[in-house]
Formats: structure tokens, sequence, C-alpha cells
């Protein structure tokens, strides 16, 4: 069963200060996303990502979130400034080539702002 | 209103019941998924329905797309202890194009099934 990998799968951070949340997607997918799902609320879209660049990201993916792919590999989520608000559990996800492949989900990162 | 309603929001059954979930969209449905989550876990893949009138199953779970009503229904036969948990549904309902998909979710559906 293909594995959409996330670290770390729980990280506490003073607010504002820098939070790097990775990703490894699954290998042949070229599709990445980030969502959220803040305690106790519906799963959110972020911003999905193709071919090196961003294709779509939501209203709450400001400028304090970045994204980035420094590698083959890893996929990364940057949020530069955290807030309280930004308490949430961030999935990654990846999707592959041909529409309507199945989007993986990540087991997610645990981001708990104090 | 929202987007994509699940109902019922929680569900409590026996062991060996039969139960259904029902995921409806406000808007035309472009591709729906049904995830699987226990709490503060991952999203578990379970099925994805693009064509209307589409039905899929795994072992004991399946689900339909009704595009006309623009809803998808997720059954389970002879639910067992290890069905428990969340069930969400997720939607393309605007037709992202491509393999590009944003997802739209629901609340979520809490099932517990009693032994």
């Amino acid at each position: 069963e293909p594995e959409v990998t996330q670290t770390p799968s729980h990280q506490v951070t003073q607010m504002g200060q820098e939070v790097i949340l990775r990703c490894v997607p699954i290998s042949n997918h070229l599709y990445f996303y980030w969502y959220r799902q803040i305690l106790g609320q519906k799963v959110e879209f972020l911003v999905s990502f193709y071919n090196n660049e961003i294709s779509e990201k939501s209203e709450i993916f400001d400028d304090q979130f970045s994204v980035e792919r420094p590698d083959g590999s890893n996929f990364t989520l940057k949020i530069r400034s955290t807030k309280l608000e930004d308490s949430a559990m961030y999935f990654c996800a990846s999707s592959g080539q041909f529409s309507g492949n199945t989007i993986y989900f990540g087991e997610g990162s645990w981001l708990t702002v104090v | 209103s929202q987007e994509l309603e699940q109902s019922p929001q929680s569900l409590i059954v026996q062991e060996g019941k039969n139960l259904t979930i029902n995921c409806t969209s406000s808007k035309t449905l472009y591709g729906l998924y049904w995830y699987k989550q226990k709490y503060g876990e991952g999203l578990i893949f379970l099925m994805m329905l693009q064509k209307g009138g589409e039905e899929k199953s795994h072992e004991k779970i399946t689900a339909k797309l009704d595009e006309k009503k623009q809803q998808s229904s997720l059954h389970i036969t002879a639910s067992q202890p290890s069905h428990a948990g969340i069930y969400l549904c997720g939607a393309d309902i605007e037709n992202s194009g491509g393999s590009n998909y944003k997802l739209t979710f629901g609340k979520g559906t809490l099932l517990t099934v009693n032994p």
C-alpha cells in the first residue's frame, strides 16, 4: 500500500516562531497538497502544488505560509510566524498524473502553538 | 448552508447491523471521495466515485453516487468494531480540472459499533 509520510508527528512551538512541516509524497505522484484540520472542525484545503509551483491556494494560505519541494522527494510547508490559531493537524497529500487518481493523505502533523 | 452535508452526524450501531451514511452537496459533484479517520489520525482512503450511478465495493463497504441528487451514500454491511471511526466525504465541487483536486470536506460522521 503506497504511503505519504509526514514529520514531525507532533510539534509544540511558541507563538511567533517559524515552523517547517515535512512530507514525503508517494514516489511517482506529481500533485501535492496541504490540508489542515482545526480540532473539532472540517478538513480544509490549503494549497496544491504541481511542476514546482503553486496551482491553487485557499484564503487561509496567506503570506505567512509557503511551500517548497527542495529536492526530488520532500515537500514542505513553512509557517513563518506562527499564531495561536495555526494550531491544527496538518495533512500532506499526493495524487498521480491522470484525472481521477486517488488522493492519498499522510498521518498528519499536530501543531500546537502556545 | 454547508457545501457538503453529512448525515447522520453520529451513529451508534450494534455489531452485525447494517448502516448507511449520506453525503449531500449543494453544488455539482465532479468527484467524490470517502475517507475514514480515527480521532487524531490520518485519512484512510476508502473509495472514489466519479460518474453518476457509479457504485464501488470493498469488503463490506459499498459507496454509490447519485449525480442527479448530488448525493453519495456509504453503506456498511454487517458492521464490526473495526469499522468504528469518523467517515468523511470529500468532493471536488469546483471542477478543479485535470488531476489537481481541491477537495471540500463534510464535517464527518462518527460511527460507534458496540460489540
